[in-house]
C-alpha cells in the first residue's frame, strides 16, 4: 500500500515549455486534489476532482489543466510553463465527505522550477 | 481577512514542555478541522482531526475546537525536538459540501530546543 505516489520529484523547465505531473492513489478514494505550496502562502487548491468523471477549479487553476484518467490517476498538466508556477505541487486525496471522514492524504510532492 | 490565520512563529520551546498552536477561521459554518505537521522538504501528514466542540487527545497532542470564538488549537504535551517542524491548520469549506475542499493556514513553524 504505496498511498499517494507522484512523478516527477523533480523538475527544471524553461518558459514556454509543457509538462505535465502524475498522481496516483491505491486508496480507492474518491476524491483527488492539486495544491501548491510556496514560501509564506500555506497550500493553495489549484483544481480537485470530487470523483472519477469530474474536476473544478480551485483558488489558483489559471496557467494549469487536469485529467481525472480512472478512479486511481488524476494528472496536472502546465501548458506553456512561466517562472510563476515555480512552487512545490502535492496531491492528495481522500474519501468522498458528508459525516464520514474527510482528512486528505498527500503525495511526497514535485519541485518544479520554472526559468 | 484570510480565512484561516496562524502566527507564522518560529514558536521556540525547550525539550518536555507543552507547545501550544493556535489557528482562527473566518467562516462559522465550518464544520471540520484538521492539523497536520509537515517537516522541511517533506509533505504534510495528517495528525488530528476534531468535529465537535471540546477537547480530542490522542497520545502526546490535544486539539481544542470553541466554534463559539471559531479557533482550534493543537497542544504538544513532553515537546521532543522531533517534534520540530511546520503545523498547518487546515478547515473544511462549509461551500464544498461532500467535496471535502480544505483551506489551509500558512503554518506556524515549531522549533523545540534541548
Amino acid at each position: 500500500n504505496a498511498g499517494v505516489t507522484q512523478t516527477p520529484k523533480f523538475q527544471v523547465l524553461k518558459t514556454g515549455q509543457s509538462m505535465t505531473l502524475q498522481c496516483a492513489q491505491d486508496m480507492n478514494h474518491n476524491s483527488m486534489y492539486w495544491y501548491r505550496q510556496d514560501p509564506g502562502m500555506g497550500l493553495r487548491l489549484i483544481y480537485y476532482s470530487a470523483s472519477e468523471g469530474t474536476t473544478d477549479k480551485g483558488e489558483v487553476p489559471n496557467g494549469y489543466n487536469v485529467s481525472r484518467l480512472n478512479k486511481r490517476e488524476f494528472s496536472l498538466r502546465l501548458e506553456s510553463a512561466a517562472p510563476s508556477q515555480t512552487s512545490v505541487y502535492f496531491c492528495a486525496s481522500s474519501e468522498v465527505g458528508g459525516g464520514g471522514r474527510t482528512e486528505q492524504y498527500f503525495g511526497p510532492g514535485t519541485r518544479l522550477t520554472v526559468t | 481577512q484570510k480565512e484561516v490565520e496562524q502566527n507564522s512563529g518560529p514558536l521556540s520551546v525547550p525539550e518536555g514542555a507543552i507547545a501550544s498552536l493556535n489557528c482562527t477561521y473566518s467562516d462559522r459554518g465550518s464544520q471540520s478541522f484538521f492539523w497536520y505537521r509537515q517537516y522541511s522538504g517533506k509533505s504534510p501528514e495528517l495528525i488530528m482531526f476534531i468535529y465537535s466542540n471540546g477537547d480530542k487527545e490522542d497520545g502526546r497532542f490535544t486539539a481544542q475546537l470553541n466554534k463559539a470564538s471559531q479557533y482550534v488549537s493543537l497542544l504538544i504535551r513532553d515537546s521532543q525536538p522531533s517534534d520540530s517542524a511546520t503545523y498547518l491548520c487546515a478547515v473544511k469549506s462549509p461551500f464544498s459540501g461532500g467535496y471535502n475542499k480544505l483551506i489551509f493556514g500558512a503554518g506556524t513553524r515549531l522549533a523545540v530546543h534541548p
